[in-house]
């Protein structure tokens, strides 16, 4: 069975710090990966998504970037934090080709201090 | 790119009433319109989906219905429980994105 990973779970970090956010998953291959975030009270905002490896789509400037080194894995960075980044990073992945749902992880709380 | 709109941003209800949740969206080519309900501080969890070649799908208590004329799909809950209470999000799929609404928080009080 298909299970996605994400790491960690909360985080707290000082303005200007870098950060590294991880999500890998297991038991399918080839899968479209996203980067959401939600902010408090808000809806899922859709930060990044990929379509394979090296492939990445952002939907919003900002001050975060993504990367998929493997099939499986993506990465959210950032080289200098801001107070704005807050908030909850869900990454979440569907099957590449197919019109299917998409599953998410447990989220990464973020808070910049 | 996609845009998708989602209304009431919060839904009040008495226990036992229906509830319904409204969205339009406005790439013709989406062609997945899923429903998520996410309960606090846990992740997104799908409930119901529907594809763009079906107009209604129902399971159990929950429905959704599309009109990909008028591009709006919109989802009902009936007899609502104090379980039902969470944030619901409504979202379209075209090519490989998925966008969302954002969001409804739903209160039923009992």
């Amino acid at each position: 069975s298909q299970t996605i990973h994400q790491w960690p779970a909360t985080l707290v970090q000082p303005v200007g710090s870098p950060l590294s956010l991880e999500c890998t998953v297991e038991g399918t291959s080839n899968p479209n990966l996203y980067w959401y975030r939600q902010a408090a009270g808000r809806g899922l905002q859709l930060l990044f998504y990929s379509v394979g490896i090296g492939q990445i789509s952002s939907e919003v400037p900002q001050n975060l970037s993504a990367s998929r080194p493997q099939d499986r894995q993506f990465i959210l960075s950032s080289k200098k934090l801001l107070l704005s980044d807050s908030g909850f990073y869900l990454c979440a992945w569907s099957v590449g080709r197919r019109v299917t749902e998409a599953f998410f992880g447990q989220g990464t709380r973020l808070t910049v201090v | 790119g996609e845009n998708v709109e989602q209304h009431p941003s919060t839904l009040s209800v008495q226990e036992g009433d229906s509830a319904v949740i409204k969205c339009t969206y406005s790439d013709s080519a989406s062609n997945y319109f899923p429903w998520y309900k996410q309960e606090l501080g846990k992740r997104p969890q799908l409930i119901i989906d529907i594809r763009s070649n079906v107009g209604e799908k129902k399971d159990q208590r929950i429905a959704v219905t599309l009109n990909k004329t008028a591009k709006h799909f919109s989802l009902h809950i009936t007899e609502t429980q104090p379980e039902d209470s969470a944030v619901y999000f409504c979202a379209a799929r075209s090519q490989g994105n998925l966008i969302f609404g954002k969001g409804t928080k739903l209160s039923v009080k009992p």
